[in-house]
């Protein structure tokens, strides 16, 4: 069993939509978690990055985390064409040097 | 551009071939971190720099990969004896020292064993 599942997709979904991208994992050691976008033969980019449990917000995207659940969120509101990318949740359990454990990822289609 | 660098971009090689790839982190990230991605996963960590040190290494790090960082700058990842297995992305990322350090990510060097 991996640390980290998360569901491959695709989830498509036409524009303006809200959109709910999920991991789970097994690791209770884990207490920072990252979300991060990855266009077709790009790099992963960093979108959020939260400590332990709780929400955080940054424009159109909130990161959700209950570590009593040990399932984290991502939130994209109005969603638009250009979100389309690949969303891969990422954690770590330590401080400073992270060692990031990566989701699969989750394809994300959003259609005009 | 001051985000993470790395060369080449694409690089297709024979097996049994050596390959060298190199990465340019942020200025003042004193980490450094090598990852491998295959088509449908996520990242795999492979090792990781703090300044020139080389601090941790996984198990996926065969003795065909050997990493470097220099004086604490660039760093590179040179693999021997290239298999088909290798083919890949190889992702380079970097962060500055601290209790948060998050990682930036390069755009990787694409491998491609024949």
């Amino acid at each position: 069993q991996k640390e980290v599942e998360q569901d491959p997709g695709p989830l498509s979904v036409p524009e303006g939509a809200i959109v709910s991208l999920n991991c789970t994992y097994s690791n209770s050691a884990f207490q920072y978690f990252m979300w991060y976008r990855q266009y077709s033969r790009k790099g992963p980019e960093l979108l959020m990055y939260t400590y332990s449990s709780g929400n955080k917000e940054d424009g159109r995207f909130t990161a959700q985390v209950d570590k009593s659940s040990k399932y984290i969120s991502l939130f994209i509101r109005d969603s638009q064409p250009s979100d389309s990318a690949t969303y891969l949740c990422a954690m770590s359990a330590r401080t400073g040097f992270q060692k990031l454990v990566f989701g699969t990822g989750t394809r994300l289609l959003v259609s005009p | 551009d001051t985000g993470v660098s790395q060369n080449p971009r694409h690089k297709i090689t024979k097996r049994g071939q050596n390959v060298t790839f190199r990465c340019d982190p942020i200025s003042e990230h004193n980490r450094l971190y090598w990852y491998r991605q295959t088509l449908g996963q996520g990242p795999e960590f492979l090792t990781y720099f703090q300044n020139e040190a080389q601090l941790e290494k996984s198990r996926l790090l065969s003795d065909r990969f050997s990493a470097e960082r220099p004086k604490g700058s660039f760093s590179t990842l040179e693999i021997q004896r290239t298999e088909q297995g290798d083919s890949a992305m190889y992702l380079c990322a970097s962060s500055f020292g601290g209790v948060a350090g998050e990682q930036y990510f390069g755009p990787g060097t694409r491998l491609t064993v024949t």
